[in-house]
């Protein structure tokens, strides 16, 4: 079944530092996709970063990049030089393509504290 | 600016009551998504259509039922309001089908029911 897992609540960050939001998910289609969102405490969900299946690369977006372990099922959100503004809830989603229902579903989300 | 627009932005309403959530999605995109998401919790999976038809049902209540038209905006109606159906409601959409894009999502709607 279609699932995703963030184990961490909360985590703090020291601003300029890099840091690491873990998210593993659990599908049986072998096509998939799996995106970050941020929200912010004004409560708008704005997307991050997009990773396909069958991409190679793991994909980078300015300070954001995804580092995706297809054999381990981890598609982990790295924020580099982190600022005061990344202070959100992140959420990890994942879309089956194959299963035919195109259905995002999320995980329960990090809050991300920076101090400064 | 996601494109989404989601109406109204705030409600308040009483136990017992009905109300509807409406949702215009972006230019051209076919599916919409229905998630909820109560207070510091996640997004809950609501229901999905596509091009007018329902496609997915997540864990949404009886009480809840919602519908896509022809023009492609989607309506989500709570009834028999209870404390607890409080929460903030998004509605997203996409272009459906296999393009693997993101979902872009509105302002969501906030629900509080006193």
């Amino acid at each position: 079944a279609q699932k995703i897992t963030q184990t961490q609540p909360g985590m703090f960050v020291q601003e300029k530092e890099a840091v690491t939001l873990d998210c593993t998910y659990d599908t049986s289609d072998p096509s998939y996709g799996l995106f970050w969102y941020k929200q912010p405490s004004s409560g708008e969900m704005i997307f991050l970063i997009y990773q396909g299946s069958y991409d190679q690369q793991n994909a980078t977006e300015g300070r954001y990049s995804l580092n995706f372990q297809k054999a381990r099922k981890s598609a982990n959100l790295v924020i580099s030089a982190s600022q005061l503004g990344d202070s959100a809830m992140y959420f990890c989603a994942m879309r089956e393509i194959t299963s035919g229902t195109y259905k995002y579903i999320f995980g329960t989300g990090t809050r991300l504290k920076v101090l400064a | 600016d996601s494109g989404v627009t989601q109406t109204p932005k705030h409600l308040i309403t009483a136990t017992g009551q009905r109300v509807t959530l409406r949702c215009s999605p972006r230019s051209g995109d076919l599916s919409v998504y229905w998630y909820q998401q109560s207070l510091d919790q996640g997004l809950q999976f609501l229901i999905q259509y596509y091009n007018g038809e329902e496609r997915a049902k997540g864990n949404i209540l009886e009480r809840f039922s919602a519908q896509q038209f022809p023009d492609l905006h989607s309506e989500l109606n709570l009834s028999s309001l209870e404390l607890g159906d409080s929460a903030l409601y998004f509605c997203a959409s996409s272009p459906g089908g296999t393009a693997n894009t993101e979902a872009f999502f509105g302002q969501g709607t906030r629900l509080t029911v006193v």
